[in-house]
């Protein structure tokens, strides 16, 4: 099956830890993305990469950091930067209609 | 000013019932829409793409209306399992192939 997958579900960080989300996709899409969504709000764009090794900065890229090494995959670091990680991460990718995917979702706890 | 705005709701109806959501955007280049729904505590999922003529999935009818600005869903026939949250996209090609979610709007079906 095609699709995007996110590990690991769930992410307990200790203050001034650094983490790492994964984000893998088999869909063979150029474009991935990842937002953070805070309850009961929207998703805010983090980074966003159209190709292999570029990517470019969202709305709150401060305290975060990614790489794109793979067309596969699209890493996300949350860095001890980021003052309050606490929060859904979602990963997308995009086909060639512009019709986002998105992965299950990793939620982070900052303990 | 935000890129796309929706009603948070929620709107509460019974079974059977015909429900509209709208959205409306702010840039005029806007040049792809979605609508997505999210259940609680899960990644969104794509419902349709929204086309200049509008278009027909089933209960689902959408919208666009590009003169004014905003986008429509409407629900015929309301089921217990639509109940969610529903997002309105938007997609600038031309900035970066970005997208813009609006907060969503809850929708509560009841028996």
């Amino acid at each position: 099956d095609g699709g995007i997958t996110q590990s690991p579900k769930y992410l307990f960080r200790k203050e001034g830890q650094n983490v790492t989300l994964s984000c893998e996709q088999n869909l063979n899409h150029d474009a991935m993305y990842w937002y953070r969504q805070d309850p009961g709000q929207g998703l805010r764009l983090i980074y966003y990469s159209q190709i292999v090794n570029d990517f470019q900065k969202g709305d709150i890229a401060e305290g975060y950091s990614v790489s794109r090494e793979k067309k596969e995959s699209f890493p996300l670091t949350v860095t001890s930067a980021q003052k309050n990680p606490t929060a859904f991460y979602l990963c997308a990718s995009t086909n060639r209609a512009y019709e986002q995917f998105f992965g299950p979702g990793t939620r982070l706890t900052v303990l | 000013r935000k890129e796309v705005e929706q009603d948070p709701g929620p709107f509460n109806v019974p079974e059977g019932a015909t429900v509209a959501f709208n959205c409306t955007y702010s840039n005029s280049a806007s040049q792809s829409f979605f609508w997505y729904r999210q259940d609680c505590r899960k990644e969104p999922k794509l419902l349709m793409s929204v086309y200049s003529s509008g278009n027909e999935d089933g209960r689902f009818t959408a919208q666009l209306n590009r003169a004014s600005q905003y986008i429509s869903l409407l629900i015929r026939d309301s089921k217990l399992s639509d109940s969610a949250t529903y997002l309105c996209v938007v997609n600038i090609i031309n900035n970066f192939n970005k997208f813009y979610f609006g907060s969503g709007t809850k929708l509560n079906v009841k028996p």
